[in-house]
């Protein structure tokens, strides 16, 4: 089985860049998720799909900040004019369509920005 | 809004002792889910237990337990006869639940040091 892999794992951009994440899910799957975790917090959520429809979005989710996920499988996060604030780490996650409540999300390794 | 607090910041505890790692939270809504998850200094989160708010009974996998408190809103979770292996970041989690919602609030977390 594989897991949820995310890349790239590391990325240092310069303040001002652009820059994208790709989160790829378990494979059958059909909900994804995105968070953004900061040093010494746990994480937040920023937006979730249900196969390629954007269902909820965070106010945490500025307009620079960007997500989609075109045939219901991989997504990308991206985020536009890249400030010092934006250095975390972005988490991705997956799950199935909860049934009777459950709903386990299964992480990605994230990707560690870095805005100098 | 939902609100997860974790009050213990760090925790040392002695190899084999059972840890018990405080959760309490807050929603209006009676339909909602509480999950405990790992994050080893490598960075991904590793789901340990779900508790769901209809659920009777206290949820258990292997050496964890969820001390599930409704009307105190706590979800404590317990941790038995401890290895080194579980020195790690614990962080307790609520799913939203209706209206479509599905991001998970996280607290900010428990840094557990088993020492031998």
């Amino acid at each position: 089985d594989t897991g949820v892999s995310q890349d790239p794992r590391h990325k240092i951009t310069k303040r001002g860049q652009n820059v994208t994440f790709r989160c790829d899910p378990i494979s059958e799957h059909n909900r994804l998720y995105w968070y953004r975790q900061t040093l010494g917090q746990g994480p937040e959520f920023l937006t979730y799909f249900q196969n390629e429809a954007q269902l909820e979005k965070s106010r945490l989710l500025s307009d620079r900040f960007s997500a989609e996920r075109p045939k219901g499988s991989f997504s990308t996060l991206e985020i536009q004019r890249t400030e010092q604030g934006d250095s975390a780490m972005y988490l991705c996650a997956s799950s199935r369509q909860p049934l009777a409540g459950l709903n386990e999300q299964y992480f990605g390794p994230g990707t560690r920005l870095t805005v100098t | 809004a939902q609100k997860i607090t974790q009050t213990q910041p760090g925790m040392f505890v002695q190899e084999k002792e059972a840890v018990t790692l405080d959760c309490t939270y807050d929603t209006s809504d009676p339909s909602y889910g509480l999950f405990w998850y790992k994050q080893p200094s490598s960075g991904e989160m590793i789901f340990l237990i779900y508790q769901g708010s209809y659920d009777q009974q206290n949820a258990t996998e292997g050496r964890y337990s969820l001390n599930f408190q409704k009307a105190r809103k706590s979800a404590n979770l317990v941790i038995s006869a401890s290895q080194l292996g579980d020195s790690a970041m614990y962080f307790c989690a609520m799913r939203y639940s209706g209206g479509g919602a599905d991001g998970l609030t996280f607290g900010k977390g428990t840094h557990l040091i088993i020492q031998p």
